[in-house]
């Protein structure tokens, strides 16, 4: 079994929708959390980044994390064409060179 | 504003070939990380560094290797390339010493290998 499992999507929503992405993960000793946004034949971009449980907001995202249920989770509000991208989760321990990512979901958002 | 560069961008090679896989950095970051990329798929770990001399096997490790002697680079080499290891290879950097911030990636080499 995987350590991160995410919604495996594809995601096709219209432009101004909420969008809700979401992962599990079975390993306990992971304390930070990351949204990562990959265009294609681009390199991952760190969209959150969120240590321990609670919410975090940033414009139209906002990362959640519940760590007693081993789940986070990215909302986008009001959704825009240019948001259609791979949404990867990523997790890690203290180790900053070691993080376990989620298989992606991708979106799209259509005008 | 160069961040996290990867050479080559493309690359095909023949079924034994060997070759290196660059990577470079301009932040001062500690840390850095090989991964690869497979169609579908998330990142998975190959090796990371934690600093200039160390280094260690992440998930996927077996038919690479990697050495680092200096904190800028951390070259990935495949010592006799095989059709499995066809994939986008991401190279990333942080540094624990910023906040424990979390890891900035380049824009990938594809590699094909026939």
């Amino acid at each position: 079994q995987k350590e991160v499992e995410q919604d495996p999507g594809p995601l096709s929503v219209p432009e101004g929708a909420i969008v809700s992405l979401n992962c599990t993960y079975s390993n306990s000793a992971f304390q930070y959390f990351m949204w990562y946004r990959q265009y294609s034949r681009k390199g991952p971009e760190l969209l959150m980044y969120t240590y321990s449980s609670g919410n975090k907001e940033d414009g139209r995202f906002t990362a959640q994390v519940d760590k007693s249920s081993k789940y986070i989770s990215l909302f986008i509000r009001d959704s825009q064409p240019s948001d259609s991208a791979t949404y990867l989760c990523a997790m890690r321990n203290t180790n900053a060179g070691k993080s376990t990512f989620g298989d992606g979901t991708t979106l799209t958002v259509k005008p | 504003n160069a961040g996290v560069t990867q050479t080559p961008k493309f690359q095909v090679l023949k079924t034994g070939q060997s070759m290196t896989l660059q990577c470079a950095q301009d932040m001062n970051h500690e840390y850095m990380s090989w991964y690869r990329q497979d169609p579908g798929m998330g990142l998975r770990l190959i090796h990371y560094s934690v600093g200039a001399g160390i280094t260690d096997q992440g998930e996927v490790p077996n038919g690479y290797n990697v050495s680092r002697s200096t904190t800028e680079d951390f070259p990935l080499r495949l010592l006799s390339a095989a059709p499995s290891q066809t994939s986008v290879y991401f190279c990333a950097s942080s540094s624990p010493g910023q906040g424990n911030q979390p890891q900035h990636f380049g824009d990938g080499t594809r590699l094909s290998i026939l």
